[in-house]
This record gives C-alpha cells, sequence and structure tokens, in this order.
C-alpha cells in the first residue's frame, strides 16, 4: 500500500511569490491535515480537512489556504511568501477524522525562500 | 488548552542502555496521547498511542509508553538502545472533539553511542 505522497521534495521560491504544495493521502483515508515544521517554532497544525471541508484550522494568517478534493488529495497554498515561511511543510493522512485516529506522515516539501 | 512539555531537547545513552524519553502533558479532558519518530529527511512516523484502555502502551520497535493520569505524563521507554533508534521524537496530545487537531511537543533528539 502507497503512503502518503508530498510533491514536490524540495522548492525553492523568493518573497511575494505564491506555491502550491500537493498531498495524496493513503488509498482510503479521507482525513488530510497540514503542519508546518521549523527549528524555531516545531511542528504547527495548519488545517486538517475531511470530505473536502476544511474541519480546523491553527493560528496561522490567512496567506495560508488549502483545499481538498473529491478524492481526498490536498492541496495547499502559501501567497506572498516571507522568509520566515521557510520550513518543512508535512502532510498527513488518517483513515477518518476524530482525534483518536493515527496520521501517517509523508516525507514532506521543504520549502525555501530566498 | 492542550500543551505537551517534552523533557531535555537531547538526550544521549549508549547502546544497550535503557531509554526514557520524558513527556508531560496538560489537557482539561481525557487526553489522547502519541509518540512519534523522525529520522533525517523524512516524515513522522507512529511509535505507539494511548487513547483508552491500558494505560501500558506498547509500540513498535520495543518501545513502550505509560500514561500515568495523576502524574500528566506519558514517557517514552526502550529497555535496550539500538543504534538505529537515533533520530527526533515527538510527543504529541489531541482530545475529544479536536477533530485530527494533534498538539506536538518540541521533540527530544535521541543520540546513541557506541
Amino acid at each position: 500500500k502507497a503512503g502518503v505522497t508530498q510533491t514536490p521534495r524540495y522548492l525553492i521560491k523568493t518573497r511575494g511569490q505564491q506555491v502550491t504544495l500537493s498531498c495524496s493521502p493513503i488509498s482510503g483515508h479521507r482525513s488530510v491535515s497540514w503542519y508546518q515544521q521549523t527549528p524555531g517554532q516545531g511542528l504547527q497544525f495548519l488545517f486538517e480537512y475531511f470530505s473536502e471541508t476544511q474541519r480546523n484550522k491553527g493560528n496561522f494568517p490567512g496567506r495560508f489556504s488549502g483545499r481538498q478534493f473529491s478524492n481526498s488529495r490536498s492541496e495547499m497554498n502559501v501567497s506572498t511568501l516571507e522568509l520566515g515561511d521557510s520550513a518543512l511543510y508535512l502532510c498527513a493522512s488518517s483513515l477518518n477524522e476524530g482525534a483518536g485516529q493515527p496520521q501517517h506522515f509523508g516525507d514532506g516539501t521543504r520549502l525555501s525562500i530566498l | 488548552a492542550q500543551s505537551v512539555t517534552q523533557l531535555g531537547s537531547h538526550v544521549s545513552v549508549s547502546e544497550g542502555a535503557l531509554v526514557l524519553l520524558r513527556c508531560n502533558y496538560s489537557s482539561s479532558v481525557p487526553p489522547y496521547l502519541f509518540w512519534y519518530v523522525q529520522y533525517p529527511n523524512q516524515g513522522l512516523q507512529l511509535l505507539l498511542k494511548y487513547t483508552t484502555g491500558a494505560t501500558l502502551v506498547k509500540g513498535i520497535n520495543g518501545f513502550e509508553a505509560e500514561f500515568k493520569k495523576s502524574e500528566t505524563s506519558f514517557h517514552l521507554t526502550k529497555p535496550s538502545a539500538h543504534m538505529s533508534d537515533a533520530a527526533e521524537y515527538f510527543c504529541a496530545v489531541s482530545s475529544p472533539g479536536s477533530a485530527s487537531k494533534i498538539i506536538f511537543g518540541s521533540g527530544t533528539r535521541l543520540s546513541i553511542r557506541p
């Protein structure tokens, strides 16, 4: 069974640009969550999608957005990139929504802002 | 609000020695607790989780953790460290009603001395 796939693995952008990251969950998984990981702030929850609806959102500015498609694949978008957006962005999928569900993580997209 | 505190950002043990990684949580409702491991340039992998029931939880790779409500702790242990255990370990908490939102600790980097 294929794991969570995130594309691209590495990305370099400049300030002011926008970026779209993609996440394909494990087949059959309907919930997708996104996290930002930085050395200073650690792992921070961005948002969670289930059945194409955003179920939960972390404390990030509106520049960070996401969506989920009918096949459960998800994308997150960051507009007007800032230097502080440099991070590893992790996607996790779970079978259903719910706090007790184990999450399966992808290897992440490493975003560097110049 | 929930929070997780991992005591010690870096722990070093000798190969064959006991591994003990400490985690304390704060939650106003009965928590769900998790330990994840992250190897370099990879995503997170679930080691074990506690939701309800038996307070001693066994996970993969010989790790186990004990939920102690009176101490609000969920420490991770392994009787005998192996070189392949060197990685970053994250304790995490969520609770019913929080959808799949997980709050992560700041992580503990485990080094194994030959």
